[in-house]
């Protein structure tokens, strides 16, 4: 069972290029989210699926996109990136999205655009 | 959207000495309010939470205390011990999770 899993750990990309961010998870939830964290700023969220076929904006969704591809895979895609898209990006998902539902957090990954 | 605030955003304290970090929140709608603790490099982790029908929850050395009615809620750590320190955020949840910004904890040994 290994929870949330992403890829890739790190990237480096320029500003223009586009790459896409996985997720996935093995617990059966039915709930992903996609959050970025900053330093100073905290963690906030970029999109969410509430579950299989549905996604929604969270709070900072502008530069984004999401595809809820299966039950267990959550993708994030920046088309055209911009250096104000560095941060780390961090996956989770829970057992069914209410608002007292325990979040569990992936690993992470790095992102730098230059 | 709801703004929750997290203070102190450093705090270092000698092992063994308790550590006490508080959060405020703007929406009365919030019922759901975790802490995560945050290591170097790592991925946010949940430590403790409470509901909020709840005043107060002990886990251990942990324990979160809840006040509805001035809107803030506090996590409390006793007999710090080194491994605690680490960087860790509030959240408040109505419809979505809302983190504050952080508090990077030091424990002197």
């Amino acid at each position: 069972n290994a929870g949330v899993t992403q890829t890739p750990k790190f990237q480096v990309l320029k500003t223009g290029q586009s790459m896409t961010l996985q997720c996935a998870q093995d617990m059966n939830h039915n709930s992903m989210y996609w959050y970025r964290q900053d330093p100073g700023m905290g963690l906030r969220l970029i999109y969410y699926s509430a579950s299989e076929g549905t996604t929604d904006k969270g709070e900072v969704p502008n530069g984004y996109n999401v595809s809820r591809l299966n039950k267990r895979e959550f993708s994030l895609r920046l088309e055209s990136a911009a250096p104000s898209q560095t941060s780390v990006y961090f996956c989770a998902s829970s057992v069914w999205g209410g608002s007292t539902d325990t979040q569990y957090f992936g690993p992470g990954t790095r992102l730098t655009v230059l | 959207g709801e703004n929750v605030e997290q203070h102190p955003s450093t705090l270092s304290v000698q092992e063994g000495d308790s550590a006490v970090i508080k959060c405020t929140y703007s929406d009365s709608a919030s019922n759901y309010f975790p802490w995560y603790k945050q290591e170097l490099g790592k991925r946010p982790q949940l430590i403790i939470d409470i509901r909020s029908n709840v005043g107060e929850k002990k886990d251990q050395r942990i324990a979160v205390t809840l006040n509805k009615t001035a809107k803030h809620f506090s996590l409390h750590i006793t007999e710090t011990q080194p491994e605690d320190s680490a960087v860790y955020f509030c959240a408040a949840s109505y419809n979505q999770f809302y983190f504050g910004t952080g508090t990077s904890l030091t424990v002197i040994p």
